[in-house]
């Protein structure tokens, strides 16, 4: 089986920046995805990692530890948008992975002015 | 390019009733996952259809049942509703599980059973 764990809740300052941890156990790895999803909205991808390392793409970036289960997505220059739930998801192997992402509870990041 | 269109976005039924629901992936995409989305348990996978046949299934009972037609829209049944089946359905499309993709959700169904 899978199980991820990141925080319920974080809060951060306009202009900041935020980390969000994430810690997994699987029996099979085949990629970590980050999705932001606004209230009442559709989770929309943010990064994927499948190897060890960071991914940046503009002010996300993701990081993959794959020994220690573990990433991280770092949200630089705060904005008020990014108010959101960040969900971290794992891929498993094998047939029971088709189509299925298994996801953590989800961070609920609130952004102060 | 269009994205995932789910259809109706809000649904009310009454307990005991059963309710479709309807996703059309992005165009090209030949895998569709459904999942439930509640505050409690969060997003939880139902089932996965390629190519018309379901190729993996989450730990629901069997009044959840889908099916992906031709043209790659699927449909997700949900027979004798409970109440605990009020939740965000969500649906996600992806070119297939072993590409090297994120999956695209669409906006999802709002049920709510009474």
């Amino acid at each position: 089986g899978q199980n991820i764990d990141q925080p319920t809740e974080m809060t951060a300052t306009e202009g900041a920046i935020v980390q969000i941890n994430c810690t997994y156990q699987t029996s099979g790895f085949n990629g970590l995805f980050w999705y932001q999803q606004h209230a009442g909205e559709a989770p929309t991808f943010l990064s994927y990692n499948v190897l060890d390392g960071l991914e940046e793409k503009g002010r996300f970036s993701s990081f993959l530890s794959r020994s220690k289960g573990y990433s991280y997505l770092l949200l630089k220059e705060l904005q008020m948008k990014d108010s959101a739930s960040y969900l971290c998801a794992v891929r498993g192997t094998g047939g029971t992975s088709y189509g299925k992402l298994t996801f953590g509870q989800g961070t609920i990041l609130t952004v102060h002015p | 390019k269009a994205g995932v269109t789910q259809t109706p976005r809000y649904l009310i039924k009454t307990r005991g009733q059963q309710v479709t629901l309807s996703c059309s992936p992005i165009s090209g995409h030949r895998s569709v996952s459904w999942y439930q989305q509640t505050p409690g348990q969060g997003l939880q996978f139902l089932f996965e259809y390629f190519s018309e046949t379901q190729r993996n299934k989450g730990n629901f009972p069997g009044r959840f049942s889908g099916r992906q037609f031709s043209n790659s829209r699927s449909e997700m049944n949900v027979s004798t509703l409970e109440l605990g089946d009020s939740a965000l359905y969500l649906c996600a499309s992806s070119l297939g599980a072993a590409e090297n993709y994120g999956y695209t959700f669409g906006s999802g169904t709002r049920l709510t059973v009474v």
